[in-house]
């Protein structure tokens, strides 16, 4: 497509509930991104897929949070038994390659709102 | 470690008048330099890069950076404020490890306002 995709663009859901965030990236951009923006705050890194290399996932928050990339194109992220805490915007970015030399795209995010 | 620092918070400029949106850093090697803006509810996009070259960057809406290796800096500048401009800037890095990762490091965010 023409840029990243979000999807949905804003989810509100129950303390205890899981949720799936899903990110759709530029066509054949190898590097995708998930981060995080609170209230307020900047933005938090939390996982990276690079083609088919093993994810950087240094920057999930807990275990309740997990990702996934299938076929090297859209990537979804989990997030169970959610917690007030966890409400944020959940960005995510995609780039042509490892180096970023080209620049990354991000998409308009999703707003989660944990009630 | 490696990080971005934005030191103010917020910037109010009047219409008409230059801008600048302060940013360092602190990475390992050479950094790979961006800046972007975010408009309310909306997702971040990107204004200018500084990959390699000349230190001074021009990007869109007439904004501009200055790479500046000994102050390890990447200030944004704009020689005429509009009051479009008013929006959430953030600076970013990109972080490599070996060529096996890489990400993006963002500053806290500067609030540039800006009066008419």
């Amino acid at each position: 497509g023409a840029g990243v995709s979000q999807s949905p663009s804003n989810k509100v859901t129950e303390k205890g509930k899981d949720v799936e965030l899903r990110c759709d990236p530029i066509s054949g951009h190898t590097a995708l991104y998930w981060y995080r923006q609170s209230l307020g705050q900047g933005l938090e890194f939390l996982i990276y897929f690079q083609g088919n290399s093993a994810p950087d996932k240094s920057g999930l928050p807990s275990d309740r949070f997990s990702a996934e990339r299938t076929g090297g194109s859209v990537s979804t992220l989990t997030i169970q038994r959610t917690q007030q805490e966890d409400s944020a915007v959940y960005l995510c970015a995609s780039s042509l390659d490892a180096s970023g030399g080209r620049g990354y795209t991000f998409g308009s995010g999703t707003r989660l709102t944990v009630v | 470690a490696q990080s971005v620092a934005q030191p103010e918070d917020q910037v109010n400029v009047a219409e008409g008048n230059p801008l600048t949106v302060k940013c360092t850093y602190s990475v390992s090697g050479n950094p790979y330099l961006f800046w972007y803006v975010q408009y309310p509810n909306r997702g971040l996009q990107f204004l200018l890069k500084y990959i390699t070259g000349d230190n001074l960057v021009k990007g869109s809406y007439g904004f501009e950076a200055e790479f500046n290796k000994s102050q390890t800096s990447f200030h944004l500048k704009k020689p005429s404020a509009l009051v479009s401009d008013s929006a959430l800037y953030f600076c970013a890095v990109r972080v490599a490890y070996g060529g096996a990762t890489n990400k993006l490091i963002f500053g806290t965010g500067t609030l540039l306002a800006v009066q008419p």
